[in-house]
């Protein structure tokens, strides 16, 4: 089955800076590559999303990009503030036959003013 | 926007009793729903898979007996405790896709916090 991993762990960057999160993926099968933030004692919100017929996706000053032959997909937020702490997951999947979605360990960023 | 309610967001009980968690889609129709388990600073696991009109899927280690999961209809997924005991402590999440659905995105509960005394 599907295995993904995430680091780092925790992440704390100076606000302004640019935060980078990276994961790792087992399933070549996997299509969908969701990033979720989540708040203490919240449920995981989509923060951007990308599926494997993309490289690359921007939102803001969030961005995406993902590696199919090297299984690898990666967040970058920039310009980051304080409002961006939070724990940042994420996940892969794939989109037939409704397939369960597999999250990363998570990571703890804190944006130091 | 899809939208999934899960009902009670907050449960205390005491141990040996069992406890039901609602998750319901309320503008569309959810063939799949999927039940996650979340301790406290760790990731969100996976539970079951819950395909409506048929058996539950459990994922490894998760006891079917203990967490019953019914999907009786396209828009309702209930979770069981059954004899909750506090290790059963936790933050349980519940998601949806759409029936049918190419996009791939998931529609999140708002989760809830069961304690067991």
């Amino acid at each position: 089955g599907e295995n993904v991993e995430q680091h780092p762990s925790t992440l704390s960057v100076q606000e302004g800076d640019s935060a980078v999160i990276k994961c790792t993926y087992s399933d070549s099968a996997s299509n969908y590559f969701p990033w979720y933030k989540q708040e203490l004692g919240k449920r995981p919100q989509l923060i951007i999303d990308i599926r494997s017929n993309v490289g690359e996706k921007k939102d803001q000053r969030i961005a995406v990009t993902l590696n199919k032959t090297a299984k690898h997909f990666s967040l970058h937020i920039t310009e980051t503030q304080p409002e961006d702490s939070a724990v940042y997951f994420c996940a892969a999947r794939r989109v037939q036959g409704a397939q369960k979605l597999v999250f990363g360990q998570g990571t703890r960023l804190t944006i130091n003013p | 926007g899809a939208v999934v309610s899960q009902h009670p967001s907050r449960v205390i009980c005491k141990s040996g009793t069992s406890v039901k968690i609602e998750c319901r889609s309320l503008d569309f129709q959810a063939t799949t729903m999927f039940w996650y388990r979340q301790f406290p600073k760790q990731s969100l696991m996976l539970m079951a898979t819950s395909n409506e009109g048929s058996k539950a899927t459990y994922e490894q280690g998760v006891e079917k007996d203990k967490f019953l999961i019914n999907h009786a209809s396209l828009t309702l997924s209930t979770l069981t405790v059954t004899s909750a005991h506090p290790e059963d402590s936790s933050f349980y999440i519940c998601s949806a896709t759409l029936a049918g659905g190419s996009i791939g995105e998931l529609f999140f509960g708002e989760g809830s916090r069961l304690t067991v005394l």
